[in-house]
């Protein structure tokens, strides 16, 4: 399988700030790379898909990059709602795997 | 608007089943792979399985293997997952969610997720 790794496990940052979470595949997985948020007793929600496409209804706010086994998700400019879990997903396998998420709090 | 409600979760001992269903409307069912994704309480999420738009092509998480059937019935447009000889590390609230990428794989909806709790 496909190992994904985010860092940091968890972060503290303040309204306003920019903020990168980073997400490391095991191999090569192109641009296969997908970002959740979920914040508590919520749904996952679908961030951006193929590394760096935005879904539908997602704030310019956020933005991915990267490609191959290295990818990053920054958020320009935090805003309150945005303090959550952060996932990555690889899906160049059949066999998706997510990391293990990157807890946002607010400082 | 898309809707995924998942239902059958439940308690259940170890080592017994439970089936798990996700009941879709607001798209043509027909036309999406549709996913499996868990979350033990206060842990990460965890891809289950997947299926594909026709029911042809099945694919599973090694933890899950041989154990877990994915599978579809697109004429009630409904999603299943069977989960035998179910282990307390089971116990997790299960989401079915929609393929909806055009690149690789991704969940563009997702259910409310159903909890299944497995101790005796």
């Amino acid at each position: 399988d496909i190992q994904m790794t985010q860092s940091p496990s968890s972060l503290s940052a303040s309204i306003g700030d920019r903020v990168t979470i980073t997400c490391r595949a095991s191999q090569s997985i192109v641009n296969y790379l997908n970002w959740y948020q979920q914040k508590p007793g919520k749904v996952p929600r679908l961030l951006i898909y193929a590394a760096s496409s935005l879904q539908s209804g997602v704030p310019s706010r956020f933005r991915g990059s990267g490609s191959g086994t290295d990818f990053t998700l920054t958020i320009s400019s935090l805003q309150p709602e945005d303090f959550a879990t952060y996932y990555c997903q690889q899906s160049y396998s059949m066999f998706i795997t997510f990391g293990q998420g990157t807890r946002l709090e607010i400082k | 608007q898309v809707q995924l409600v998942e239902s059958g979760g439940g308690v259940a001992q170890p080592g017994r089943s439970l089936r798990l269903s996700c009941a879709a409307s607001g798209f043509t069912f027909s036309n999406y792979a549709m996913h499996w994704v868990r979350q033990a309480p206060g842990k990460g999420l965890e891809w289950v399985a997947v299926i594909s738009y026709d029911g042809d092509n099945k694919y599973y998480a090694d933890s899950v293997k041989g154990r877990f059937t994915i599978s579809r019935d697109n004429s009630k447009n409904t999603l299943y997952l069977q989960m035998n000889s179910l282990r307390p590390e089971d116990t997790s609230v299960y989401y079915c969610a929609r393929d909806g990428c055009s690149i690789g794989s991704c969940h563009d909806y997702w259910g409310q997720g159903t909890l299944v709790t497995v101790s005796s």
